[in-house]
């Protein structure tokens, strides 16, 4: 009865090439967000879809593109990987309007760049 | 830029004792406030929110909020080794204008010695 799963739990890859990661919550959430928490454990966050619309859209590399094919999927796509980019990509979603709009994470996603 | 600032730690506290974590924002406009508890290689998880002035209990936690300090606190009572961990305080500013973006702040690392 996963709430927020994640996958890959775990991805290495060489500087350059493409990968993806995917999320689904079963929360029955609107609205859903990608995280980066980098070496320093800093959670800073990237995008948020509500109902499947772009809504936030932080100061990130166009080499990230979200896509949000319903509401219960988020998945981020990442081009060109640069060393950088290696840190723990968090999937959350909330309930949009609801009183505290408490959001809740997936696993996490840990990506290292070689 | 929304800020929200923390202790970084480490907080060491004897079983038993009160551990009290501390976070200041810069936006007055900040309406809700969370606090997330974060284990070693896992993903954060809501351990209270609070958006009113003043006190709210939850068992062994008390978060406290002064918005007109701009001021918002976790205190853990009867603290035990399980309760050691990163505290992220966590605010979402006015939805008007960030859609209810969350700022986190960089974590208090909460060492809790038997």
């Amino acid at each position: 009865d996963t709430a927020v799963s994640q996958t890959p739990k775990y991805l290495v890859t060489q500087m350059g090439n493409d990968k993806s990661i995917k999320c689904e919550q079963n929360l029955g959430h609107d609205t859903m967000y990608w995280y980066k928490q980098d070496s320093k454990k800093f959670l800073k966050i990237m995008f948020s879809y509500n109902n499947k619309e772009l809504i936030i859209n932080e100061t990130v590399p166009n080499r990230f593109s979200p896509k949000s094919p319903d509401k219960a999927h988020l998945n981020l796509h990442i081009n060109s990987l640069e060393l950088g980019d290696s840190a723990v990509y968090f999937c959350a979603s909330s309930l949009w309007g609801t009183s505290q709009e408490t959001q809740y994470f997936g696993p996490g996603t840990r990506l290292l760049v070689l | 830029q929304k800020e929200v600032e923390q202790n970084s730690g480490p907080l060491s506290v004897p079983e038993g004792a009160i551990a009290s974590l501390n976070c200041t924002y810069s936006d007055r406009g900040s309406q809700s406030f969370f606090w997330y508890r974060q284990y070693s290689g896992k993903s954060p998880e809501l351990i209270m929110f609070i958006y009113s002035n003043g006190d709210k209990e939850d068992g062994r936690f008390t978060a406290q909020l002064n918005k007109a300090s701009q001021y918002v606190s976790l205190l853990i009572r009867d603290s035990q080794p399980s309760d050691s961990a990163t505290y992220l305080c966590a605010v979402i500013t006015d939805r008007g204008s960030t859609l209810g973006r969350l700022y986190f702040g960089r974590g208090t690392q909460l060492t809790v010695w038997p």
